[in-house]
This record gives structure tokens, sequence and C-alpha cells, in this order.
């Protein structure tokens, strides 16, 4: 069975662009959850999408948003970026969610950076 | 929210020795997971165990939730194991998400 798979892998966009990044869960698996990891301040979660729904959110201002699409593989939106946004952003997915305790499977990551 | 620490923050240890990873949680989790971070940056599953003992190879976990801490032991340590162990958790009350702590950074020298 494929993992998650996330694309693109490195990213580099000046300050004030915006960014879109896809993941693509393991088939069946019908939730994605959002992650970002900095040096900072570690790996925080972003929001979790399950059926086309976000089900849950993180603390991260309105720029950061996300959707889901009906194949389950979802993209996070990330609008007039700031320095600060320069992380590794991770997605996972997993049968059931969060909500129900489920095992989450992560891809490798798309690295950005933000000049 | 739910607060989780992680000990030691670091560990350097000679190939072929064991180590003992600790994780302490503030509040009840019914979702406890132990990732490894590889160099690259990839986060492998290891463990899913919000209560009691698993095993996989060198590696276990064992998870006390009624005090709040799980361990992850690793035996007979090879340089692959060397990366970041997170733990994870999370809970059912209200907004579910993970809760990652800070990590442990293990070395295994040859």
């Amino acid at each position: 069975k494929a993992g998650v798979t996330q694309t693109p892998r490195y990213l580099i966009k000046t300050r004030g662009q915006q960014v879109t990044l896809s993941c693509s869960p393991i088939s069946g698996h019908r939730s994605v959850s959002w992650y970002q990891q900095t040096p900072g301040q570690g790996l925080q979660f972003l929001f979790e999408y399950f059926s086309e729904t976000q089900r849950n959110k993180g603390n991260f201002p309105g720029r950061f948003s996300g959707r889901q699409f009906s194949n389950s593989r979802s993209e996070m939106n990330v609008s007039t970026l700031e320095l600060g946004d320069s992380a590794l952003y991770l997605c996972a997915s997993s049968l059931l969610g969060l909500t129900y305790g489920d095992t989450q499977y992560f891809g490798p990551g798309t690295r950005l950076t933000v000049l | 929210g739910i607060q989780v620490e992680q000990s030691p923050p670091d560990l350097i240890l000679q190939e072929g020795a064991n180590s003992t990873l600790r994780c302490n949680f503030s509040d009840s989790v019914n979702n406890l997971q132990w990732f490894h971070q590889n160099p690259w940056g990839q986060l492998i599953n290891l463990f899913y165990i919000p209560s009691g003992t698993k095993q996989n190879g060198r590696l276990s976990a064992t998870t006390v939730a009624t005090e709040r801490y799980s361990l992850l032991y690793i035996s007979s340590s090879q340089t692959t194991d060397s990366g970041v162990y997170f733990c994870a958790v999370g809970s059912n009350f209200g907004n579910e998400k993970l809760t990652f702590g800070t990590g442990t950074r293990l070395t295994i020298i040859p």
C-alpha cells in the first residue's frame, strides 16, 4: 500500500506571497491532519479534515487554511507569507481520525523557506 | 491544553547499549503514539499505545495511563536508531488534536 505523499518537497517563496501544499493520504484513509514543525516551536497541530469537513483546528491565524477533496486528498494554503512561516509542513493520514484516537501515518513533509 | 514533557532531551550512547525514554503528560488521553523522526525529517510511527505494553523487535513501550506517563525502551541500540523520538498525545475532550512533546534526540556512536 502506498504511503502518504506530499508535494512539493521543497519550496522557496518571498514575504507576502501565498503558497499551496498538497497531501495525498493512504488509500482508504479519510482523515488528513496538518502540522507545522519549527526549531523554536516544535511540532504544532494546524487542522484536521475528515470527509471534506474541517473537524479540528489548532491555534494558527486565519492565513492558514485548508480543504479536502472527495478523494480525500488535502491542500493547505498559507496567504501573505511571513518569515516565521518557514518550516517543515507535515501531513498525516488515518482511517478514523483524531476523534477516535487513530494511528497517524505521516508523509515526508514539505520544507517551506520564506525569504 | 495538555502538556507533554519528554526526558532526557539528549542521549548519547554507544552501539549495543540499552535506553529508556520517558513521556509525561498532564491529563487523561485516549491517544498516545511514539514516533521516530529520521535525519531526513520523516516521522515514522513506532507504537500506538494509549495504555498497556507493546513490543516490536528491539523496541517496546509501556503506558501507565493512570499515572500519566509512557516509556519507550530501545535495546541493543544500532546507529540507525539515531534521530529524534517524539511522544504525541491526544484527548477527546472537545477540540481533538495531537500534542507533541519536545522530543529526545538520540545519538548512537559506533
